[in-house]
């Protein structure tokens, strides 16, 4: 049974850093991986979207990193600002069934 | 604006009572979705819809009843069965229910018992 986690479960840094969200999933036979940020009340954003056979994607100031088969993806953040505060998930889509299994979550809180 | 609208915002359930909670989105999306959120933990799939007239359960379904009588509508009732029902809950959409399009979502429902 597919396993995903997510460490730390809240990190909170000064603004301007550098800063890495980590993602481990315990089956490697996934079509792809997605990142979404989650606002306090709100709904999911879709970030990044990496697909099976990629090594990252990049978004503006977001990199997300997949290695597949070491189960662990990364979404790195340059330069970190206040907006940037919430919650983000990761989530698999498994190759059997397309359904998305889903991490716990990173609350991410960046001081001015 | 296309999206995803979810009502009510705030929703309150009495003892042995179903609630009925809403989604209608404007994205032309073949597939729909309601989640359950609880604190701490991942998203998890009540029931999922690909086509008109069609669902599945998902991993939590017991407790929960869905119809999809219209492409834009998916409304999720919880039924008097489901005996913890407060929760945060989600609903979503996306152009087929495999690919390479990411999950669109509404802005939620928090349920609560009186």
């Amino acid at each position: 049974k597919q396993e995903v986690t997510q460490i730390p479960a809240a990190l909170s840094v000064p603004e301007g850093e550098n800063l890495v969200l980590n993602c481990s999933f315990t089956d490697s036979a996934i079509y792809n991986l997605q990142w979404f940020r989650q606002d306090p009340g709100k709904g999911l954003t879709s970030l990044l979207l990496i697909q099976s056979s990629q090594r990252e994607q990049t978004s503006g100031r977001l990199n997300a990193s997949l290695d597949k088969s070491s189960g662990r993806s990364t979404l790195y953040i340059a330069a970190s600002q206040p907006g940037d505060s919430a919650t983000y998930l990761c989530a698999v889509l498994m190759d059997s069934n397309y359904q998305l299994i889903w991490g716990a979550g990173t609350k991410l809180i960046i001081k001015p | 604006d296309g999206g995803i609208t979810q009502s009510p915002k705030y929703l309150f359930r009495k003892e042995g009572q179903n609630v009925t909670l809403s989604c209608e989105q404007n994205l032309n999306h073949d597939a729909m979705y309601w989640y359950r959120q609880d604190p701490g933990q991942g998203l998890r799939l009540i029931y999922y819809s690909q086509i008109v007239n069609d669902f599945q359960k998902g991993d939590i379904a017991e407790g929960y009843s869905v119809s999809r009588e219209k492409k834009e509508s998916f409304p999720l009732t919880v039924t008097s069965a489901q005996k913890n029902p407060t929760a945060f809950y989600l609903c979503a959409s996306s152009t087929v229910r495999r690919g390479n399009q990411p999950q669109h979502f509404g802005d939620g429902t928090r349920l609560s018992i009186l």
